[in-house]
């Protein structure tokens, strides 16, 4: 059963273009969330989705940044009109179910570098 | 909000001995999940371990164990035996038990780097 994939590992972007990061959960799972971890920092909880729903956007920044999940494919978390302060590493992790106490696993992150 | 502490930003330990890290955190709830995960320098996020909050026994997994004292919001991780490769970022974590509105994340503490010295 492979892990969580994310894709670009790495992501150079100039300031003003379009990031795109991918997240394929394990098999089997529904959940995704969407981490940033900024230099010297832990993870700062983002977004969480379900299946073609977006059920807690909280940690979201208010403009240039959106995700979704769509029926089909991966998850895809979009920042619009990069800037330098976005550079940071970005985790998906997914799980089977909220009930329970499930553990989110997560994967081996996207490094996003703004120029 | 609930928060979680890490008050240690570096801690080091020799090879084969024990270190105890620490984690306070900040809730009103009553039910909750905390976790310790691992980054090593490939910064792939690893569960160590975790605790459920109901319960009062202490979660071991081989060399790793936590001290859980729920009155006092402390939840420390303690690596016996250390080995080289146990150096890396520790960061505990936190996540409620009751389903509000869909509130599944996980609040992280800033972390703790360890550095096992041979």
């Amino acid at each position: 059963n492979a892990g969580v994939m994310q894709n670009p590992r790495h992501l150079v972007r100039r300031r003003g273009q379009e990031a795109r990061l991918r997240c394929s959960p394990m098999k089997g799972h529904s959940h995704v969330y969407w981490y940033r971890q900024l230099p010297e920092e832990g993870l700062k909880f983002m977004v969480y989705l379900q299946k073609e729903n977006i059920i807690d956007e909280s940690g979201m920044p208010k403009e240039r940044f959106s995700a979704e999940f769509p029926k089909e494919g991966p998850s895809i978390l979009r920042i619009q009109q990069v800037v330098r302060g976005d550079s940071a590493a970005y985790f998906c992790a997914s799980s089977p179910r909220t009930s329970g106490g499930y553990e989110q696993y997560f994967g081996p992150g996207t490094r996003l570098t703004v120029t | 909000a609930q928060t979680v502490t890490q008050s240690q930003p570096e801690m080091s330990v020799q090879e084969a001995e024990t270190v105890t890290l620490s984690c306070t955190y900040d809730t009103s709830e009553n039910n909750y999940y905390l976790f310790w995960y691992k980054q090593p320098p490939s910064r792939q996020m690893i569960l160590v371990i975790r605790q459920e909050a109901y319960k009062q026994q202490n979660a071991t997994e081989n060399r790793f164990s936590v001290n859980f004292q729920k009155a006092a919001k402390s939840f420390s991780l303690k690596i016996s035996d250390s080995q080289l490769g146990d150096a890396a970022m520790y960061f505990c974590a936190y996540r409620s038990a009751v389903l509000q509105g869909g509130s599944e994340k996980l609040v992280f503490g800033k972390g703790t780097k360890l550095t096992v010295n041979p």
